[in-house]
């Protein structure tokens, strides 16, 4: 199984900041990573897919880089409404997996 | 439009088998690529995948969760139902079921959630 590991756990920002998340995979995994962004109650939502493709109407302060086995998620600056948990996934091989999160929280 | 929900028990017992309904619009199950997969998440937890189901009625099943685990679809009623066997309090947790188009194995679509806690 591959091991998606998300850091850091909690990353405390103030809104209009840049913010970049890591996501590392236990081996190589092409381009099959996405992410997900999931606010309180609410189901996931797709940000990325395959590095860096956003998907439909994700804003573009979004963005995704990374190869092989390790990525990142770029907000360029950060909307109040982007504080919540993130979630990086792998869809290289079985089974899917996704990371632990990294929780967004407002400084 | 994609819609996708979860319908079930809210709670069951230890032991028992719990059944799992996604009942969705949108998109036919018998497109050429589509899923449609389960995910849960215990209470403040991590996602954690648990099955997909494609169009041509191929399967995959998380490892650790096969034996216990059972997907079926019904084209015709554009549903597809999950299967648990033997539960535990540690299956405590909101399942999810969502859509993923052709290509690239993502969730572009998920159902608002249903939470299930298993408690005698």
């Amino acid at each position: 199984e591959i091991v998606m590991t998300q850091s850091p756990a909690t990353l405390s920002v103030s809104p209009g900041e840049r913010v970049t998340l890591s996501c590392r995979a236990s081996q190589y995994i092409r381009n099959n990573l996405a992410w997900y962004q999931q606010k309180p109650g609410q189901a996931p939502r797709l940000l990325i897919y395959a590095i860096s493709t956003r998907a439909p109407g994700i804003p573009a302060r979004f963005s995704g880089s990374g190869s092989g086995t390790d990525f990142t998620l770029t907000v360029s600056s950060l909307q109040s409404e982007d504080f919540a948990i993130y979630y990086c996934q792998q869809f290289n091989d079985w089974p899917i997996t996704f990371g632990q999160g990294t929780r967004l929280e407002i400084k | 439009q994609i819609t996708l929900k979860e319908s079930g028990p809210t709670l069951v017992k230890p032991t028992q088998t719990l059944t799992l309904t996604c009942t969705f619009s949108g998109f036919s199950l018998s497109t050429s690529e589509v899923a449609v997969g389960w995910i849960r998440q215990p209470p403040g937890k991590a996602l954690e995948w648990l099955a997909l189901i494609y169009w041509d009625d191929d399967k995959r099943y998380s490892a650790s969760l096969k034996s216990r685990l059972t997907i079926t679809k019904d084209t015709s009623k554009n549903q597809v139902v999950l299967r648990m066997t033997r539960t535990d309090p540690v299956d405590t947790a909101t399942y999810y079921c969502a859509h993923k188009a052709r290509g690239p194995g993502v969730f572009d679509y998920w159902g608002q959630g249903i939470l299930v806690t298993v408690s005698s």
